[in-house]
């Protein structure tokens, strides 16, 4: 089946700096990246995605990358601010087998004022 | 409208107790998943509803551990004769049918064995 790997398992930066999590896969039939932002004690929520068609997508301050020749994707955050301090997962799916998530170990971003 | 619910919120029980964990899709949402989230680590797939049906059980660890979705709506994840590594924070998803649909995500049950 399909591995997530995701790392660092923990970030500090400076608010207004950026931070970078990377993930890399395994199945090469994945075709779907959804990243989560988990703050403590919440549920996941879809924060950006990308499908295997493109490379690259942008939300504002978010962007995601896709290399599938090397298997790994990426999740980018400029002028990182206090809130977005939380636990990011990136997830894999192979969009034609049953459409369930596999997920990275997760990374504990946190923003210093 | 309407997130994704989920009852209890809390639930302790002794070892070799039987637990039922529900959860409330979102209205109109055919996808259904249950997923569970040990501490500091990401969520693990348990099963995967489409409609009424399983599609999908693959995640479910053992045969003490089984989901109902009789109405195609609520579901229901049972546990039986519960075990101290079963607990963890159970969460459900729900989505619009179709491979690259956004989950949604209801907060959780979290389960503490004795």
């Amino acid at each position: 089946g399909e591995n997530v790997e995701q790392h660092p398992s923990t970030l500090s930066v400076q608010e207004g700096d950026s931070a970078v999590i990377k993930c890399t896969y395994s199945d090469s039939a994945s075709n779907y990246f959804p990243w989560y932002k988990q703050e403590l004690g919440k549920r996941p929520q879809l924060i950006i995605d990308i499908r295997s068609n493109v490379g690259e997508k942008k939300d504002q301050r978010i962007a995601v990358t896709l290399n599938k020749t090397a298997k790994h994707f990426s999740l980018h955050i400029t002028e990182t601010q206090p809130e977005d301090s939380a636990v990011y997962f990136c997830a894999a799916i192979i969009g034609n087998a049953g459409n369930m998530l596999t997920f990275g170990g997760g990374t504990r971003l946190m923003v210093k004022p | 409208g309407a997130g994704v619910s989920q009852t209890p919120s809390n639930k302790v029980t002794e070892k070799g107790k039987y637990v039922e964990l529900r959860c409330d899709p979102i209205s109109g949402h055919t996808a259904l998943y249950w997923y569970r989230q040990s501490l500091g680590q990401g969520p693990e797939f348990l099963i995967y509803f489409q409609g009424t049906g399983a599609a999908d059980d693959s995640g479910l660890p053992n045969d003490r551990f089984f989901a109902v979705r009789p109405e195609g709506s609520v579901s229901t994840l049972k546990i039986q004769r519960t075990e101290r590594g079963d607990s963890a924070v159970y969460l459900c998803a729900s989505s619009v049918l179709g491979a690259y649909n956004e989950q949604f995500f209801g907060p959780g049950t979290r389960l503490t064995v004795l």
